[in-house]
C-alpha cells in the first residue's frame, strides 16, 4: 500500500541556517504530494504542494520537488526563521484523491 | 468565511461513554473527512464522505460512526469511548478537483479515562 517516510526530528536549527527535511515514498500510480505545517496548539495549513513528476511547489520560502525516479519530496528553506517552529508533515493522496496517507512528521524548533 | 470548525476543542470522557464530535465547513466542499492524531504517527484516516449520504472508512475505523446529511457537517460519533481513543481529532474538507486540498479544522483533544 501506499506510505510516507519523513525523517526523525526533533529538529533543532539557528536562525538563518539552511533547513531539509527529508520525505520518500512508495505509491502505486501518480500520487499527489504535500507537505503541511501545524503551528503549536493549531490545525494542519497546507504549505505546499505538486501533482506530478518534477513539478516545484513553493511558499513562504519553502520549496519541494517532486522527484519521481527517487520517489522524494524533500521540503527546503534557504534561511529559517524563530516563527518557521513547528511540525512539518509530508503527505500523499493516491489516485483517487481525497484520502491522505501522511509520514509521522518532523518536529523543526528554531534557536535565535 | 469560517473555514472548517470544530466543536469542543477539549472533552474528558469515562470509559463507555458516548458522545459526537461536530465538524463543520461553509467553503461547500464535496469531500470530507476525519483523521485522529496520535504521537509518532501523524494523522491515520478514520473516516470519509464524498458527499452527502455517502461515507466510508479509512484506516482505522473501528469504533466511531459518522453521517453526512448535509454538505456542511459531518459529525463523527464515538458509541463506546476506550482509553485507545485518547487522541487529537482534526476534521478536514476539500473540493473533489484537482489535487483535493484539503483544508483541516483546529482539532478537538479527547481523553478517555
Amino acid at each position: 500500500g501506499n506510505s510516507v517516510t519523513q525523517m526523525e526530528g526533533p529538529v533543532t536549527l539557528s536562525e538563518e541556517a539552511f533547513l531539509t527535511i527529508n520525505c520518500t515514498y512508495t505509491a502505486t500510480g501518480y500520487p499527489s504530494l504535500f507537505w503541511y505545517v501545524q503551528y503549536p496548539g493549531e490545525g494542519l495549513q497546507l504549505l505546499l504542494k505538486a501533482t506530478k513528476a518534477d513539478d516545484k511547489g513553493s511558499n513562504k520560502g519553502f520549496e519541494a520537488t517532486y522527484r519521481k525516479e527517487t520517489t522524494s519530496f524533500h521540503l527546503e528553506k534557504g534561511s529559517v526563521q524563530v516563527s518557521d517552529s513547528a511540525v512539518y508533515f509530508c503527505a500523499l493522496s493516491g489516485n483517487q484523491g481525497g484520502k491522505l496517507i501522511f509520514g509521522q512528521g518532523t518536529e523543526l524548533s528554531v534557536k535565535p | 468565511n469560517a473555514g472548517v470548525t470544530q466543536t469542543p476543542k477539549f472533552q474528558v470522557l469515562k470509559t463507555g461513554q458516548s458522545m459526537t464530535l461536530q465538524c463543520a465547513q461553509d467553503m461547500n466542499h464535496e469531500y470530507m473527512s476525519w483523521y485522529r492524531q496520535d504521537p509518532g504517527m501523524g494523522l491515520r484516516l478514520i473516516h470519509y464522505s464524498v458527499g452527502a449520504g455517502i461515507t466510508d472508512q479509512g484506516e482505522v475505523p473501528n469504533g466511531y460512526n459518522v453521517s453526512r446529511s448535509t454538505t456542511e457537517d459531518f459529525p463523527l460519533r464515538l458509541l463506546s469511548a476506550a482509553p485507545s481513543q485518547t487522541s487529537v481529532y482534526f476534521c478536514a474538507s476539500s473540493k473533489r478537483q484537482g489535487a483535493w486540498e484539503q483544508y483541516f479544522g483546529p482539532g478537538t483533544r479527547l481523553t478517555v479515562t
